[in-house]
């Protein structure tokens, strides 16, 4: 069955600019959660939702948003961009999103943002 | 906060020989995962560890947790170049968390 799909691949913006990033998780898959990836920081969790409802939420601004839709796509958005904003941004998604507890994140390719 | 740290961050050895990568996590955590990251991809998932003392070997990879002492770790077995990637450790903070907090990674390199 298709895997976790995020697009665009690449995307190249400027400060001040916003930007959306789109993921489509695995069919039946209920859970999406979003992590940047970046070499000084690694992977840092951004934010988790099930149905619709943001579940947790990570340590980073208001800047960074998101939502789920319906049918389990979601989105994050980034506003007012900023040079630090520029990483690996990586969608994961599951079942439930963590339980049962055997329960692993499958992640997507990925959207490499550059801010320029 | 939760923190999970790995060592060595980086680690290049000949094929044919046998390393650990080390996994500390500093507070109680229900499961720990392993993943393998190459180059411009995406994370795949290795492992799943749930108790303390699971032990769990997939070819030349065995993984391993002390809830414990909070170790996990990943053994490699007589490497070879396939297995150059970047690992990373994850766990999750505690019961009705969605979050995974990672390790810093150990890029691995695996001379021919």
């Amino acid at each position: 069955k298709a895997g976790v799909t995020q697009t665009p691949r690449y995307l190249i913006k400027t400060r001040g600019q916003q930007v959306t990033l789109s993921c489509s998780p695995i069919s039946g898959h209920r859970s999406v959660s979003w992590y940047q990836q970046t070499p000084g920081q690694g992977l840092q969790f951004l934010f988790e939702y099930f149905s619709e409802t943001q579940r947790n939420k990570g340590n980073f601004p208001g800047r960074f948003s998101g939502r789920q839709f319906s049918n389990s796509r979601s989105e994050m958005n980034v506003s007012t961009l900023e040079l630090g904003d520029s990483a690996l941004y990586l969608c994961a998604s599951s079942r439930t999103g963590g339980f049962p507890t055997n329960e692993k994140l499958f992640f997507g390719s990925g959207t490499q943002l550059s801010v320029l | 906060e939760l923190k999970v740290e790995q060592n060595p961050l980086f680690l290049s050895m000949q094929e044919g020989k046998n390393y650990t990568i080390y996994c500390n996590y500093s507070t109680t955590s229900d499961r720990l995962y392993w993943y393998r990251q190459d180059p411009g991809k995406s994370l795949e998932s290795l492992f799943v560890l749930l108790s303390n003392g699971a032990v769990k070997q997939e070819g030349r990879l065995m993984a391993s947790l002390d809830t414990k002492a909070r170790l996990s770790t990943l053994h490699i077995t007589a490497a070879v170049h396939d297995l150059s990637a970047t690992y990373f450790c994850a766990v999750v903070p505690g019961s009705g968390t969605y979050k995974y907090i990672f390790g810093t990674g150990t890029r691995l390199k695996v001379l021919a």
